[in-house]
């Protein structure tokens, strides 16, 4: 079982839609982030939030926004995404973004058609 | 940064054997950290080393980290099948894309 609750697990969609994932814990951990995670491949990290602050973007196609509510909910917003851009999404979080071990989400296996 | 280095990538073991998996940095690392994910499954931490030479065991499992603080290894005695997944090694202080290891996928045959 994960402390941390990734919805939905799956989630297939066209191009020109909308949708969002969503991540909470209630570890009281303060740095929450975003991977995305393609086949036999390692995660890679999309974005940090520290202390419900933006402070890390790698790069991220703004296709992808992320949204820190709080600091137990972290969404990830889905707009125009491209076939490629199917993957394993996952969040995890830590108690702070300094050095600590991560907790992560089963992920959401998502699919552009 | 640079990513840190993982070898073997795919590891095939006999139940019951003992291996090895490395992971290398060209740079000092400040701390290393382990994680395991099951086929399907997400990552889990399994360990975080900081202290030069410092070794851990977690039953099975062996972790060590160089005295140099360049890299880390995983020793995984008489394996067993609850032990398949890929084992990545993770930088913390390498955000993105250099961050976790490629891994080494375990495959345990009876």
């Amino acid at each position: 079982d994960t402390e941390v609750t990734q919805t939905p697990k799956h989630l297939v969609m066209g191009m020109t839609n909308k949708k969002s994932l969503k991540c909470e814990q209630h570890m009281g951990h303060r740095a929450m982030y975003w991977y995305k995670q393609k086949a036999k491949k390692p995660p890679e990290l999309m974005f940090v939030y520290s202390y419900e602050k933006l402070s890390i973007n790698e790069s991220v196609p703004s296709r992808f926004s992320p949204e820190c509510p709080n600091s137990s909910l972290l969404n990830l917003h889905l707009h125009a995404l491209q076939p490629e851009d199917s993957a394993l999404y996952l969040c995890a979080s830590s108690r702070t973004s300094s050095n600590q071990p991560q907790h992560f989400g089963d992920g959401t296996r998502l699919s552009i058609l | 940064g640079q990513q840190v280095m993982q070898i073997p990538q795919y590891q095939h073991v006999q139940e019951g054997e003992d291996f090895t998996t490395y992971c290398n940095s060209s740079t000092t690392l400040s701390n290393i950290q382990w994680y395991k994910q099951r086929p399907g499954g997400h990552p889990v931490f399994l360990i975080q080393l900081v202290k030069s030479g410092e070794v851990k065991k977690q039953k099975r499992l062996t972790f060590q980290f160089g005295e140099a603080k360049k890299n880390s290894s995983l020793h995984i005695t008489a394996t067993q099948t609850t032990d398949v997944g890929t084992y990545f090694c993770e930088d913390p202080d390498s955000w993105g894309k250099l961050q976790f290891g490629a891994g080494t996928q375990v495959v345990v045959t009876p």
